[in-house]
């Protein structure tokens, strides 16, 4: 149990397109969804929390129009990166967490790259 | 400031010695404690957690972790490494701050010589 899937595993856009990443709970209802990004060799660093149906926390320094988060539903959560540049070229991992659990559940990740 | 800290960036043992990596935590309380293991180009996979009473604590694939509150670490063994074990190793932390957000440490890149 507990099955966490992003879509796609990987993405090349043209800079300056915006590309859409997909974080589902597939046999539970996520009351929370995280977004993390990782850079090469690196750890990974928290960019927003989101709760179904109500707007995402973002973390200091990261930028809420530009990395758009929709939680539309408890088990399916959005992130839009607009407007994509090279520098935005990482890989972003959802993760879903049960309310009361401590513990998040991750998705297989999304390997992003921009021209 | 709350911190996670792996002193050791990269590890290389035999494959059949045994393994620890260590993990440091700077919290006020006891946080949530977890390890996690990432293969290249893949996500997270969970092999132990802490949340409370026994400190010695038993994941999969034959990991363990010891809780030393006086000390402030929470770290990962295994007694005999397997070549299949060679990945990066996450050590984090949730604070208990509420939100279920996590912190973690920088990572520990473990190598298997055969």
């Amino acid at each position: 149990g507990a099955v966490v899937s992003q879509h796609p595993s990987r993405v090349i856009c043209k800079s300056g397109t915006s590309v859409k990443i997909e974080c589902r709970s597939l046999d539970f209802q996520a009351t929370t969804m995280f977004w993390y990004r990782q850079f090469p060799k690196q750890s990974l660093m928290l960019m927003a929390t989101s709760n179904e149906g109500s707007k995402a926390t973002y973390e200091q320094g990261v930028e809420k129009d530009k990395f758009l988060i929709n939680h539309a539903s408890l088990t399916l959560s959005t992130l839009t990166v607009t407007s994509a540049h090279p520098e935005d070229s990482s890989f972003y991992i959802c993760s879903a967490g049960l309310a009361g659990a401590h513990e998040q559940f991750f998705g297989p990740g999304t390997r992003l790259t921009v021209l | 400031a709350q911190s996670v800290t792996q002193p050791d960036i990269h590890i290389t043992v035999s494959e059949g010695a045994s393994l620890e990596l260590r993990c440091n935590y700077s919290y006020g309380a006891t946080p949530y404690l977890f390890w996690y293991v990432q293969s290249p180009g893949q996500g997270l996979q969970l092999l132990l957690k802490y949340f409370s009473g026994d400190t010695l604590v038993q994941g999969i694939k034959g990991f363990e972790a010891e809780f030393k509150r006086s000390q402030s670490s929470f770290n990962l063994r295994k007694p005999s490494v397997h070549w299949s074990d060679a990945a990066e190793y996450f050590c984090a932390v949730d604070g208990r701050g509420g939100g279920n957000k996590l912190t973690f440490g920088t990572g520990t890149q473990l190598k298997v010589e055969l």
